[in-house]
């Protein structure tokens, strides 16, 4: 069965570090996104991708890169971590541009010590 | 700017007790309203893409219903593992850029 996966689970990690968080799928969908999940607030966007070599800014950006070099896969990098940073961080894909379901990873709960 | 609040923050039923969230919604040009399970320490569940008013849709004890300005999510006869938060999100017409606006959730927990 299709499904979208990430690595890994946990981490923590101290302030000034690089992160990189792992998403792969296996829907073979073009779409996917990266949001961070707070107490308090909806699901944000960070990043999102189109397709290969394609990437664009979400709502909260700040801090944060991504890159799309196939299908499958979008890592998420915190080039310098900040406690601000702790949160759970989810992936998602979906098929097409237009109205189109967004499905899910596990999550990843990142800690910044 | 698209907006999405979930009444109320949380809910406890008795097992069997019906009851329904909602989902109010402001949003340029709706091109979708989604509903999700979310258990704790996982990522969300779909449930339910809804893309018009009057639209209905039903899954085992849950139904969605849309009007436009907002969503509810029947629970019927609800039983200890329908608990969970039930996540409500919107898609709006942006200029092609695929956003959608996700609330902050309804906890709901199922007593035996």
């Amino acid at each position: 069965d299709a499904e979208i996966t990430q690595s890994p689970r946990h981490k923590i990690t101290e302030t000034g570090r690089q992160v990189t968080l792992a998403c792969h799928q296996t829907w073979n969908h073009n779409n996917m996104f990266w949001y961070r999940q707070d107490l308090g607030h909806g699901l944000r966007l960070i990043h999102y991708s189109y397709g290969v070599q394609d990437t664009n800014k979400g709502e909260v950006s700040d801090g944060y890169s991504v890159s799309r070099s196939n299908t499958e896969d979008l890592p998420l990098t915190l080039e310098s971590a900040a406690s601000s940073q702790t949160s759970v961080y989810f992936c998602a894909s979906s098929g097409q541009e237009g109205t189109d379901t967004q499905y899910f990873g596990p999550g990843t709960r990142l800690t910044v010590l | 700017e698209d907006q999405v609040t979930q009444s109320p923050e949380a809910l406890r039923l008795q097992e069997g007790e019906s009851s329904s969230l909602n989902c109010s919604y402001t949003v340029s040009g709706l091109r979708g309203l989604f509903w999700y399970r979310q258990d704790p320490g996982k990522g969300p569940e779909f449930l339910f893409t809804l893309y018009s008013a009057g639209e209905e849709k039903e899954k085992e004890r849950l139904k969605a219903t849309l009007t436009k300005k907002e969503s509810f999510l029947h629970i019927t006869a609800p039983k200890p593992e329908d608990s969970a938060t039930y996540l409500c999100a919107v898609q709006g017409n942006s200029g092609g850029y695929q956003k959608v606006t996700f609330g902050t959730g309804t906890k709901l927990q199922v007593i035996p």
